[in-house]
């Protein structure tokens, strides 16, 4: 079946930028996604990028994907504080409520 | 700004017991779904609903679950006879149509099974 890999740990200082990573393998995936997930909090879609397009920025965030490879990335520019939370990579091929998620890198911001 | 409600947050339930996770999706959606995760584990699919019955289940979702919508808002997942291994946080997601990019997940309940 589908399966979704990211890396479970990052750590940055206050300022620099993150990349977060993401591999998939379903090649029919349509739609990818990155959602955040504050401690005891829920699933909030931070952005998301359609399999034709290579490219997305949303103010401090850049999505990119390598469609080829399967690779994903998010970038966050001016990473804080704030930032720090789990993030979650997922992929779905034509039911956008029905994804496959990754196991979620754990973004730690330092001051 | 419209969101998905889950209740309660909290459920601390006996083995073997049945319990109610109930949901309320956004009021225009019409796609309704349940992910389970695991502590420490993924996010899973359990199953997708749309127009009074279940269009998508994963292997998770066996005879041991069953979702209904009583009523027009709310959104329920019923386990019976809960197992330990039942333990983890259920999310509850609503979208507008199925080719929608965005499905809106609620807060969380997270199951206690003791």
């Amino acid at each position: 079946g589908e399966d979704v890999e990211q890396s479970l740990f990052l750590s940055v200082r206050e300022g620099d930028s993150s990349v977060i990573n993401c591999t998939y393998t379903d090649s029919s995936s349509t739609y990818l996604y990155w959602y955040k997930q504050e401690p005891g909090a829920g699933l909030q879609l931070l952005t998301y990028i359609f399999s034709n397009m290579d490219m997305k920025q949303d103010q401090r965030l850049t999505v990119l994907l390598n469609k080829k490879d399967k690779h994903l990335s998010l970038r966050i520019a001016d990473t804080q504080t704030g930032d720090s939370a789990i993030y979650f990579c997922a992929e779905s091929s034509t039911n956008a409520g029905k994804s496959t998620f990754g196991d979620g890198t754990t973004l730690t911001v330092k001051p | 700004e419209p969101e998905v409600t889950q209740t309660p947050s909290h459920q601390v339930t006996q083995m073997g017991q049945e319990v109610i996770l109930r949901c309320v999706p956004i009021s225009n959606h019409l796609y309704f779904y349940w992910y389970r995760q695991i502590l420490g584990q993924k996010v899973e699919f359990l199953v997708s609903f749309y127009n009074n019955e279940i269009s998508e289940k994963s292997e998770i979702f066996d005879d041991q679950f069953s979702v209904e919508r009583p009523d027009g808002s709310n959104f329920t997942l019923k386990i019976r006879s809960t197992k330990l291994e039942d333990s983890a946080m259920y999310f509850c997601a609503s979208s507008e149509d199925r080719m929608n990019t965005e499905a809106f997940f609620g807060q969380g309940t997270r199951l206690t099974v003791v």
